[in-house]
């Protein structure tokens, strides 16, 4: 069974700081995909990464695929009270239904 | 089509009820899943549908949970004798075979309460 560790599992801290929430596994994923999950909906999706070592960039955020593609981070730049939320890393296996490992999330929250 | 589709967003049912859950994919996705979430949890895998076929069902899935995707297109989930460990968010996701990668988008959930 894959599993995937999502850190910090929660995060308080105050606007215009940084932080990163890391996704970590021993296994190897096709892609790896970051979603938002606000109370009572469904996750958005924001960013997939499919390459090892790949980086993306989203405005503030930040998002890297590990070079052996078992691990993801989030970085967070200049944190705002907008960016509050459930943050939830995904990886996909690589064979079959291709279905996604969740992490347990990560819930922010940005104080003014 | 703006996204996937479910219905209701809201369910609450007395113990011993079956209850059926509707979701309609992104039109053009040929892959459906459903997923279960528990409170303060990631979402977990219940089982995966490519067009028709149903090609993968978790342990997750007991007998009393059924799925079916008769055209390839919407999909409904039922559960039988609903029990109190069956409250969950229920989360329906599509996906494109033969895309460049295997972006899912999630619909808004369907919250099972069972009383």
């Amino acid at each position: 069974t894959q599993l995937l560790e999502q850190s910090p599992q929660f995060l308080s801290i105050q606007e215009g700081e940084n932080l990163t929430v890391y996704c970590n596994s021993s296994s190897v994923f096709s892609s790896l995909q970051w979603y938002r999950q606000e109370p009572g909906e469904g996750p958005v999706l924001l960013v997939t990464v499919v390459t090892g070592g790949e980086v993306k960039k989203l405005k503030r955020l930040t998002f890297q695929f590990g070079d052996a593609r078992k691990d993801s981070s989030l970085h967070i730049t200049a944190a705002q009270p907008g960016d509050t939320g459930l943050y939830l890393c995904a990886g996909a296996e690589i064979q079959g239904a291709q279905k996604l490992v969740f992490g347990q999330g990560t819930r922010l929250t940005i104080n003014p | 089509d703006t996204g996937v589709s479910q219905d209701p967003r809201h369910k609450i049912t007395k113990r011993g009820q079956n209850v059926t859950f509707r979701c309609d994919p992104i039109s053009e996705h040929n892959r459906l899943y459903w997923y279960r979430q528990t409170l303060g949890q990631g979402p977990e895998f219940l089982t995966y549908f490519q067009n028709e076929a149903q090609l993968e069902k978790s342990r997750l899935l007991s007998d009393r949970f059924s799925a079916e995707r008769p055209k390839g297109s919407f999909s409904t989930l039922e559960i039988q004798r609903t029990e109190q460990g069956d409250s969950a968010m229920y989360l329906c996701a599509s996906s494109f075979l033969g895309g460049v990668n295997t972006e899912a988008f999630f619909g808004q959930g369907t919250r099972l309460t069972v009383v």
